[in-house]
C-alpha cells in the first residue's frame, strides 16, 4: 500500500519569498504519479503540479516547482515569490499506475503568507 | 465554466435521516470519485465509479452508498447519518482508467454536511 507523509502541519512565509513544502512517500511500485493540490478556505481542491516517477526532469508550472528526489522518495513543492493568495492548505498525493484510479493524500500543510 | 458541480454547498440533516448529495460533471470523464474530508484531515476515498463499475474502499461503512445513473451524474447516499459523518464531501472526476497514473483529478467545491 502507498503512503504519503507531510510533516509540516503549518508554515509561514513572507510575501515575495520562496517556500518549500515537504512531502515524502512510500511505495514499492516502480510506476506512480505524484500530485500537489491547493485547497483554499472555499474548499475546492485545485491541481497545481504533477511529477511522474519516470520523469527525468523536475516538473515546473509557473511559480510552482517540484523538487523530486526519487532515491529519497521525496517530492517537495517549491512556491516562488509567494503571494497573499497562496495562503491555503496544500496536499501532496500519489497515484499508482495500475492502482485502480486511486489518489491517496497526505495530511496537508497549512500555508500562511504574511505581509 | 464550472466542470464539476456539487449541490448543495451546505447540507444540514438530522441524526438518522437519509440524505443525498449530488455531483454532476461537464467533462465527460469516465471516472467519478467521492471523498470524505473531516476537519483538518486528508481527504479519504469512499468509493469511485469507472463508467458503471462501482469500486468500494474496504473501510467504507455500509451506511454510505452511491449511484451513477449516467456519465454526468453521481450521487452519494448516507442512509442513516451519524454525528461522525459530519464532514466535507468532495466529488472528483478523472479521464483515464487503470494503468495511467498521470491523469489528474478535477474536484468540485464540495458539500459541507452537518448532522444535528
Amino acid at each position: 500500500a502507498q503512503k504519503i507523509t507531510q510533516t509540516q502541519p503549518g508554515m509561514f512565509v513572507q510575501e515575495k519569498e520562496a517556500v518549500t513544502l515537504d512531502c515524502t512517500y512510500d511505495t514499492s511500485d516502480p510506476s506512480y504519479g505524484l500530485f500537489w493540490y491547493k485547497q483554499p478556505s472555499s474548499g475546492e481542491m485545485i491541481f497545481l503540479i504533477y511529477q511522474g516517477s519516470y520523469d527525468q526532469q523536475n516538473a515546473t508550472e509557473g511559480r510552482y516547482s517540484l523538487n523530486f528526489q526519487k532515491a529519497r522518495k521525496s517530492a517537495n513543492l517549491v512556491i516562488s515569490a509567494s503571494q497573499l493568495g497562496d495562503s491555503a492548505m496544500y496536499f501532496c498525493a500519489m497515484k499508482l499506475t495500475g492502482g485502480g484510479n486511486k489518489l491517496t493524500f497526505g495530511t496537508g500543510t497549512q500555508l500562511k503568507v504574511e505581509l | 465554466d464550472a466542470m464539476v458541480i456539487q449541490n448543495p454547498r451546505y447540507q444540514v440533516t438530522q441524526f438518522g435521516k437519509p440524505v443525498t448529495l449530488s455531483c454532476s460533471q461537464t467533462l465527460n470523464h469516465n471516472v467519478m470519485y467521492w471523498y470524505q474530508q473531516k476537519s483538518s484531515q486528508a481527504p479519504k476515498l469512499l468509493f469511485h465509479y469507472y463508467d458503471k463499475d462501482f469500486n468500494n474502499e474496504a473501510d467504507t461503512p455500509d451506511n454510505f452508498q452511491s449511484r451513477r445513473p449516467n456519465t454526468s451524474f453521481c450521487f452519494l447516499d448516507i442512509r442513516s447519518p451519524g454525528l461522525g459523518d459530519a464532514a466535507m464531501y468532495l466529488c472528483a472526476t478523472s479521464r483515464a482508467g487503470t494503468g495511467v497514473a498521470n491523469e489528474k483529478l478535477f474536484f468540485g467545491s464540495g458539500t459541507q454536511l452537518s448532522v444535528l
